[in-house]
């Protein structure tokens, strides 16, 4: 089964540094590949998404991702961040064969510091 | 373009009482999820409807949740009796078939959710 890995459940950076999340995925295949942002008390908001093409993908807010199919990573990155930044973040995957549902990784919470 | 519609955004009941959820879809969209999401996890789907159909439906605990979409726009999500680890927020999504990338069936736009807290 397809799994996705957020190894930090936590980052606190300082308002205007620099920032990459980290996003793992298990399985052989390059699946579509996307990041969500979710605000306290609000729902998942779509930053950007990896169908095929061009491995660095922007998105908005000022982020963008590199995929890296040697690494099966999908790191989300952001040159400098902003106190509104800070929030959860989501990697998903979904494999376009068979029944495969959209899978999160259980998420980074950004802080960010003055 | 209006987004995703849940109500309510919040609810409060206690074990064993009954409880519905509403979603509204972006208009023109097919495919509409139902995910839950425990508190410092990620999202999991519990139902997935293309039309008015059930396309997946494994992961919804079926002996107390029940959905609906009976005309293909808007659906419900019921959980009759409640328990109390069904404390969590309760995500509506959908997905438009069209688009002009391969993946862009894929990809889903939330709603803002609905927190239940079960006492």
């Amino acid at each position: 089964a397809q799994s996705v890995t957020q190894p930090d459940i936590h980052i606190t950076v300082s308002e205007g540094a620099s920032l990459e999340l980290r996003c793992n995925y298990s399985y052989g295949a390059t699946p579509y590949l996307f990041w969500y942002v979710q605000s306290p008390g609000q729902g998942l908001q779509l930053l950007l998404k990896y169908f095929s093409g061009d491995t660095l993908v922007q998105g908005i807010k000022g982020f963008e991702a590199e995929f890296k199919r040697s690494q099966s990573s999908f790191n989300l990155r952001k040159p400098s961040v902003h106190w509104s930044d800070a929030a959860e973040y989501f990697c998903a995957v979904k494999y376009n064969f068979g029944n495969e549902k959209l899978t999160f990784g259980t998420g980074t919470r950004l802080t960010i510091i003055p | 373009e209006a987004g995703v519609a849940q109500s309510p955004r919040y609810k409060i009941i206690e074990k064993r009482q009954s409880v519905a959820f509403w979603c509204n879809p972006i208009s023109g969209h097919a495919t509409l999820y139902w995910y839950q999401q425990i508190l410092g996890q990620g999202p999991k789907l519990l139902i997935q409807f293309q039309n008015n159909g059930v396309v997946d439906d494994s992961q919804l605990p079926k002996d107390r949740f029940s959905a609906e979409r009976l005309k293909g726009v808007d659906s419900t999500l019921k959980i009759q009796p409640a328990k109390l680890e069904d404390s969590a927020v309760y995500l509506c999504a959908s997905s438009s078939p069209r688009g002009t990338l391969a993946g862009d069936q894929e990809t889903q736009y939330f709603g803002p959710g609905t927190r239940l807290l079960v006492l």
